[in-house]
């Protein structure tokens, strides 16, 4: 069984741009959450989507948003980049979200110059 | 008070001896709690999930729930070298929209001593 897929593995930006990144769930999982890891900060959730709509949002600001379609792949989009949105990004899917364990996938590492 | 707190280490253990995690939690209506392993590069990879009172074994890993004290920790027997990582606790709580997710603690590191 394939596991959690991110694209792409890795992005250079520059301050001002826009991201989209994408992410494919286990087959059959239904639930896609989205964190944002720094060494300083830990894991950090920003979203979780289930049935292609938004059930859970962390606190981050608006220019962070996400979409899910309905073979619930994810993606998200970080707008007017910053250089503190340096970061890894990843998406955990999970059969339907809420208590259960969420599985990860290898993550985006996005670099802002 | 942090929802999930974790010693952040590192935390320095011989090889074949035992390593021991500790996790706190804030929410006393949660239900689930897992464990993952995170290797310097590499994205959190489960290893535990525990959802009642006691001790869950899995080989050399063993869970400890303790709701009333709202604690969970995980034991590593027999550590060897390849265990050394980062030990991150997860813990459901409900969001303030209502629904439960997953949050997780800042991390353990754990390094295993040849």
């Amino acid at each position: 069984k394939a596991g959690v897929t991110q694209t792409p593995r890795y992005l250079i930006k520059t301050r001002g741009q826009q991201v989209t990144l994408s992410c494919s769930p286990i087959s059959g999982h239904r639930s896609v959450s989205w964190y944002q890891q720094t060494p300083g900060q830990g894991l950090q959730f920003l979203f979780e989507y289930f049935s292609e709509t938004q059930r859970n949002k962390g606190n981050f600001p608006g220019r962070f948003s996400g979409r899910q379609f309905s073979n619930s792949r994810s993606e998200m989009n970080v707008s007017t980049l910053e250089l503190g949105d340096s970061a890894l990004y990843l998406c955990a899917s999970s059969l339907l979200g809420g208590n259960q364990p969420q599985h990860f996938g290898d993550g985006t590492r996005l670099s802002i110059l | 008070q942090k929802e999930v707190e974790q010693n952040s280490g590192p935390l320095s253990v011989p090889e074949g001896a035992i390593a021991s995690l500790n996790c706190t939690y804030s929410d006393r209506g949660s239900q689930s709690f897992f464990w993952y392993r995170q290797y310097s590069g590499k994205s959190p990879e489960l290893i535990m999930s525990i959802y009642s009172n006691g001790d869950k074994e899995d080989g050399r890993f063993t869970a400890q729930l303790n709701k009333a004290s709202q604690y969970v920790s995980l034991l590593i027997r027999d550590s060897q070298p390849s265990d050394s990582a980062t030990y991150l606790c997860a813990v459901n709580v409900v969001s303030n929209f209502g629904n439960e997710k997953l949050t997780f603690g800042t991390g353990t590191r754990l390094t295993i001593i040849p």
